[in-house]
């Protein structure tokens, strides 16, 4: 059964700090990796997908890098924002696209 | 297209009543999943069709849980004998098999009181 795990928990950083979200997982038979955006109470917003055979994406001042092998990925957010702070939860695809998901990493920006 | 669309938004409900949550799903998608979120927790699959086939069903899906998609459109799911530790946000998503992305709707808090 896979598992998805996501360090840390929480995050506070100052604005304009680059920082790094982990998310690890134990089987990796993955098709793609997925990370999101969640605001409080609200769905989910798709930022990154990772396909398996590709070894990271980016989009504007986030950087998302995927090593099937050990079984991690990373989510790099350049220059943070206070518009950053939200919980970011990564999920690995598996068969019929049904999504498996971390517990998530809580990020506050403060100005 | 305005995406994935779920309703109600919010949901209070006495513990023991019956609820049912609707989601419309994006019109050319054939795959539809729904996903449950406790507080502080990612998302858990529950279920999901391949049009109105109802393919695969998580354990945490008890008997008081059923979903429907009959017409391979929108589909509802329905809690019966609601408890507190029902108390979730239920998410929905659907997809294709050219789609490599699922959208989500904003989805539906239940709170059981």
């Amino acid at each position: 059964k896979q598992e998805v795990t996501q360090i840390p928990a929480a995050l506070s950083v100052p604005e304009g700090e680059n920082l790094v979200l982990n998310c690890s997982f134990t089987d990796s038979a993955i098709y793609n990796l997925q990370w999101f955006r969640q605001d409080p109470g609200k769905g989910l917003t798709s930022l990154l997908l990772i396909q398996s055979s590709q070894r990271e994406q980016t989009s504007g001042r986030l950087n998302a890098s995927l090593d099937k092998s050990s079984g991690r990925s990373t989510l790099y957010i350049a220059a943070s924002q206070p518009g950053d702070s939200a919980t970011y939860l990564c999920a690995v695809v598996e068969d019929f696209q049904k999504l498996v998901f971390g517990t998530g990493t809580r990020l506050l920006v403060s100005p | 297209d305005t995406g994935v669309s779920q309703d109600p938004r919010h949901k209070i409900t006495k513990r023991g009543q019956n609820v049912t949550f609707r989601c419309d799903p994006i019109s050319e998608h054939n795959r539809l999943y729904w996903y449950r979120q406790t507080l502080g927790q990612g998302p858990e699959f529950l279920t999901y069709f391949q049009n109105e086939a109802q393919l695969e069903k998580s354990r945490l899906l008890s008997d008081r849980f059923s979903a429907e998609r009959p017409k391979g459109s929108f589909s509802t799911l329905e809690i019966q004998r609601t408890e507190q530790g029902d108390s979730a946000m239920y998410l929905c998503a659907s997809t294709t098999m050219g789609t490599l992305i699922p959208t989500f709707g904003s989805g539906t808090r239940l709170t059981v009181v």
